[in-house]
């Protein structure tokens, strides 16, 4: 298995602010991570795949970046609608293993 | 516009079996592999399963491996999720998910979920 580890496991930002969450591995897996945003209530949304890929329809205030075994998730400037849980995920290789989470809470 | 509704999520005794269901539409279905991750209360995501457009190939999460089975029917635009010997851990809601089609399994698309309560 490819453990993820994602921090920090929540942080408190308000609107307008830029947030940046780190997302790590223990092996190499090139590009090969996902960026999941969730809110409350509702189902995970695909917001970036490939490492750095925004699927379509993702604002462009979402940028990501890394390869090998760190990943970042950068928010530019924090919208309301914005604050939710962000998890990556490795699809490297079989098991496809998540990260615990980021929250991003209001400050 | 891509809808995944999954069904048959319940409240089931440890040890007991249950079926789940997730009826796709808008997209050509048997073109694109599948797969189901669940999120226990108030935890993370976990992966189950997914299993390739034509069916012929499937992959397991360690935690449900021989006793979870996903199968598909590309004639009603379906994919199941047999679960057997279930277990109290196995408490959660379950996600249907459409993979991406980018050389690597990410789920772009996912339905509202279907609760499974495994409890005596």
């Amino acid at each position: 298995d490819i453990p993820m580890t994602q921090f920090p496991s929540s942080v408190s930002a308000s609107v307008g602010d830029r947030v940046t969450m780190t997302c790590r591995t223990t092996q190499d897996i090139g590009t090969r991570l996902g960026w999941y945003q969730q809110k409350p209530g509702s189902a995970p949304k695909l917001l970036i795949y490939a490492g750095s890929t925004l699927q379509s329809g993702v604002p462009s205030r979402f940028s990501a970046g890394g390869s090998g075994t760190v990943f970042t998730l950068t928010i530019a400037s924090l919208q309301p609608e914005d604050f939710a849980t962000y998890f990556c995920q490795q699809a490297h290789r079989f098991p496809l293993t998540f990260g615990g989470g980021t929250r991003v809470e209001i400050k | 516009e891509v809808q995944l509704l999954e069904s048959g999520g319940d409240l089931v005794q440890p040890g007991r079996s249950l079926r789940l269901s997730c009826a796709a539409s808008g997209f050509a279905f048997s073109t694109y592999g599948m797969g189901w991750v669940r999120q226990a209360p108030g935890k993370g995501l976990e992966w189950v399963s997914v299993i390739t457009g034509s069916g012929t190939s499937t992959f397991y999460g360690d935690s449900v491996k021989g006793r979870f089975t996903m199968s598909r029917d590309n004639s009603k635009n379906t994919v199941y999720l047999q679960m057997n010997g279930l277990r109290a851990e196995d408490t959660a809601t379950y996600y249907c998910a459409k993979v991406t089609k980018v050389g690597a399994s990410w789920f772009e698309d996912w339905g509202q979920g279907t609760l499974v309560i495994v409890s005596s």
